[in-house]
């Protein structure tokens, strides 16, 4: 079965700062969401990365997609305490039945 | 209004009781999908359907069972609750586009489950 590893797990960032979190994947990458949550609330979708070298943005939030090293990453630029929350990515199985995630990483973004 | 709605959102109960949890859609969608979230295991999926008659098991379907009633919804029952069933539950519906591919999946607020 297919497994996501985030990194990092967890990040505590000053407010203004730029930051990067990963999503490696143990298999080929069909298709990569990205999400936000909020402790204790649904998933937020962000974006979905379906093609290699694929980069999607919204607002200070970019993503992309590396086929190749089967990885994708969200960059955020500038950040604010309304970033702050867990992010999570999901992969689409061979064949797109279902969604593997990964354990999210916890980012904090102090003002 | 939400698009995808879960109810009860909290609920406190006794080992060995019956428990349904429900989830109804708005969207229109004809994929529906019950996971689990635990700390340090992420999310995981219990059952899945895409369509009426269409019910699939996810990775961790036992001590589960789901009912699809209508498009708009999809309830999960555990039949008889254990304290290891204390988890987030989440509902999750996405669209099915002809010649699109998949297409991302859309949650409820959850439901915090506490077993006693």
């Amino acid at each position: 079965s297919q497994e996501l590893e985030q990194s990092p797990q967890s990040l505590i960032v000053q407010e203004g700062k730029n930051l990067t979190i990963n999503c490696t994947s143990s298999k080929t990458l069909y298709g990569l969401y990205w999400y936000k949550q909020k402790y204790g609330e649904g998933l937020i979708f962000l974006m979905m990365l379906q093609k290699g070298g694929e980069e999607k943005s919204h607002e200070k939030i970019t993503a992309k997609l590396d086929e190749k090293k089967q990885q994708s990453s969200l960059h955020i630029t500038a950040s604010q305490p309304s970033h702050a929350g867990i992010y999570l990515c999901g992969a689409d199985s061979e064949g797109g039945s279902r969604l593997t995630f990964g354990e999210g990483t916890q980012l904090t973004v102090n003002p | 209004d939400a698009d995808v709605t879960q109810t009860p959102r909290n609920r406190i109960t006794k080992t060995g009781k019956r428990i349904m949890l429900e989830c109804s859609q708005t969207k229109g969608h004809d994929r529906m999908y019950w996971y689990r979230q635990d700390p340090g295991l992420g999310l995981r999926l219990i059952y899945y359907s895409f369509d009426v008659k269409d019910i699939n098991k996810g990775e961790i379907s036992d001590g589960y069972s789901v009912s699809r009633q209508a498009q708009a919804k999809f309830s999960l029952s555990l039949e008889s609750a254990i304290p290891n069933q204390t988890a987030l539950y989440f509902c999750a519906t996405s669209a099915l586009i002809s010649g699109a591919g998949n297409q991302p999946q859309h949650f409820g607020d959850g439901t915090r489950l506490s077993i006693l």
